[in-house]
């Protein structure tokens, strides 16, 4: 079975430094790849996706993400954090199905 | 272009009443999925709509259901409620193929009581 594993609940850092929040998924062929975005009450907001072709994918508000396919992973990085960045951050699969497998969220916390 | 939209955007129940909610997809989008929130099992997906027909299908009990018209809307009834089926219900929508993106709305946040 499809799994998605985001091994950090809650990550603290201060506004103006770097982040990069993990992602592991499990799933035999290459999945589709994504990270969502959720403020409190909010609906979820897409950030970046990975289908194929560069590793390395660009996404709004900064943010980019490296597939790795030898570690099985998928990790977002932020060089500066500003402190509307604090949310949830959701990974998230698909693989022959539509359907979105969710990692459990890592909450981010912004200190000023 | 406007976004998935939800209705209503808070409800609250009482147990063994059912409830109807509504999603509206981005214009042009012919696929609706259904997912559930909540603070212990964190999103689970419902099911998949696309063309008014049932694509795809999560793992709950038959008291959730949903429907797709022919303008590709979308709703969700959940029958007998339960204190536990209080939870944040999202809506997605995306094109034809199945990995395309899939875009949310804000949500419709049942209580049950």
């Amino acid at each position: 079975a499809q799994s998605v594993t985001q091994p950090d609940i809650h990550i603290t850092v201060s506004e103006g430094a770097s982040l990069e929040l993990r992602c592991n998924y499990s799933y035999g062929a290459t999945p589709y790849l994504f990270w969502y975005v959720q403020s409190p009450g909010q609906g979820l907001q897409l950030l970046l996706k990975y289908f194929s072709g560069d590793t390395l994918v660009q996404g709004i508000k900064g943010f980019e993400a490296e597939f790795k396919r030898s570690q099985s992973s998928f990790n977002l990085r932020k060089p500066s954090v500003h402190w509307s960045d604090a949310a949830e951050y959701f990974c998230a699969q698909t693989g022959t199905a539509s359907k979105l497998t969710f990692g459990t969220g890592t909450r981010l916390q912004v200190t000023l | 272009k406007a976004g998935v939209t939800q209705t209503p955007r808070y409800l609250i129940k009482t147990r063994g009443q059912q409830v109807t909610l509504s999603c509206s997809p981005i214009s042009g989008h012919r696929s609706v999925s259904w997912y559930q929130q909540t603070p212990g099992q964190g999103l689970q997906f419902l099911f998949e709509y696309f063309s008014e027909t049932q694509r795809n299908k999560g793992n709950f009990p038959g008291r959730f259901s949903g429907r797709q018209f022919s303008n590709s809307r979308s709703e969700m009834n959940v029958s007998t409620l339960e204190l536990g089926d209080s939870a944040l219900y999202l809506c997605a929508s995306s094109g034809e193929q199945v990995q395309e993106t899939q875009y949310f709305g804000p949500g419709t946040r049942l209580l049950v009581l």
